[in-house]
């Protein structure tokens, strides 16, 4: 099995802030990586596939890099409608997700 | 606009079966994968299985022995059995395929 670790577990920042979060797989994963957004009481949103393509219509201050066991997640320019729990999953071999970092404002 | 609508009971007793129901509207389910992934309340994603329109399936090793997919192409339909469940099974459950998510359903898992 393959498995994911984030980091941090949750974070404070203030708007306008640049925000990273990383995320590391057990094992080479090439770049089958994405990265969700999930809000209170809703279903994740598909942010970033493949490690660094922007999902459409997703604003381009979000961005993703890396490839093989690690992997970064960064908002640019933190905005208040950015608060939520963020999320790592790897499709390489079969599919598991990190276990998310929260995002607050300060 | 495809959208995924989960449906099935909310409530189930302990040591039964989990039974839940995907349908896909707006597009046509074939040729992709369309998994199940659940969230207990407060705690993170974990992923259940996969199942191809051809029936082929994959599943978490940690559910594989209480997990049953299917598939109906027919009705536009994907489903989850899950088996002898307890309360640990107690969560938020989704549906999702290429084109997102279904809203999610709760299900109890309560005598």
């Amino acid at each position: 099995d393959i498995q994911m670790t984030q980091s941090p577990s949750s974070l404070s920042a203030s708007v306008g802030d640049r925000v990273t979060i990383t995320c590391q797989a057990s094992q080479d994963i090439s770049n089958y990586l994405n990265w969700y957004q999930q809000k209170p009481g809703k279903a994740p949103k598909l942010l970033i596939y493949d490690a660094s393509n922007l999902e459409t219509g997703v604003p381009s201050r979000f961005s993703g890099s890396g490839s093989g066991t690690d992997f970064t997640f960064t908002i640019s320019s933190l905005q208040p409608e950015d608060i939520a729990t963020y999320y790592c999953q790897q499709y390489d071999n079969l599919l598991t997700f990190g276990p998310g970092t929260k995002v607050d404002i300060k | 606009q495809v959208q995924l609508q989960e449906s099935g009971p909310g409530l189930v007793k302990p040591s039964e079966t989990l039974s839940l129901t995907c349908t896909v509207s707006g597009g046509s389910i074939s040729s992709y994968y369309w998994s199940w992934i659940r969230q207990p309340a407060g705690k993170g994603l974990e992923w259940i299985g996969r199942i191809y329109t051809s029936g082929s399936t994959n599943y978490n090793p940690s559910l594989k022995s209480r997990v049953t997919m299917s598939v109906d192409t027919s009705k536009n339909q994907f489903s989850l059995k899950l088996s002898s469940v307890t309360a640990a099974d107690t969560a938020v459950y989704y549906c999702a395929g290429p084109v997102g998510w279904g809203q999610g359903t709760l299900v109890t898992v309560s005598s």
